[in-house]
């Protein structure tokens, strides 16, 4: 069925490092694949997006890396600042009753050490 | 940037009251969604309109309607609110198919 998943729930890294945050989705077809971030109170806000005609997309401090061969999708950050703590939520783009829509994964919480 | 303005930041009603949340955007998108946000279930899709006048239900429209009147506006209704509808609410909109939505700030509602 349609379903965006996370591998971790949480993940914890130091400041300064390089953060990680990997989606597995399950439907092949998907043409679109969004990063949000979410900050406590907000709602989501969107960080980037990539078709599936492409396999990595930078943006400033972000990129998001596609492999369409296992249907896996990774945000990195680079250099983590404390700001970047929030829950970030891969959407995928699903044919829905002749429209289109985002089905989201169920996030995960990235923490900042000092 | 797009805007997009839920009127309530939170709200707190009683079991079996109609409720309206209410969700404004300010630039000419033609789609407009709403989302619950719960614990553990990530964001689940309520309905979503492509148009004035036009709605088509999500994957949980059950106890929910909603209204587009005008283009820039979309109401969810809780018709008789339930304490399982205790929830972040969360509208967004988009210009495009397939393309991202901006969210709202949502509204945490509290069914008593």
């Amino acid at each position: 069925g349609e379903s965006v998943g996370l591998h971790l729930p949480t993940l914890s890294v130091q400041e300064g490092d390089n953060s990680i945050i990997n989606c597995a989705y399950s439907n092949s077809a998907s043409d679109y694949f969004i990063w949000y971030k979410q900050e406590s109170g907000k709602g989501p806000q969107f960080i980037i997006d990539i078709r599936s005609n492409m396999d990595k997309r930078q943006g400033q401090r972000v990129t998001v890396l596609l492999n369409k061969t296992v249907k896996h999708l990774s945000l990195q950050i680079a250099a983590t600042q404390p700001g970047d703590s929030a829950v970030y939520f891969c959407a995928e783009n699903l044919q829905h009753q002749g429209a289109q829509k985002l089905v989201f994964g169920q996030g995960t919480r990235l923490t900042i050490n000092p | 940037d797009v805007k997009v303005t839920q009127s309530s930041r939170y709200l707190v009603k009683r079991t079996g009251e109609k409720v309206f949340l209410e969700c404004v955007q300010d630039m000419d998108h033609e789609n407009m969604f709403w989302y619950r946000q719960d614990p553990g279930l990530g964001l689940r899709l309520i309905y979503f309109s492509y148009d004035v006048k036009m709605k088509e239900k999500g994957d949980i429209p059950e106890g929910y309607s909603v209204s587009r009147e005008k283009k820039e506006r979309f109401s969810l209704i809780l018709e008789s609110a339930s304490t399982n509808q205790t929830s972040m609410y969360l509208c967004a909109s988009s210009l495009f198919w397939g393309y991202g939505y901006t969210f709202g700030s949502g509204t945490r509602l509290t069914v008593v």
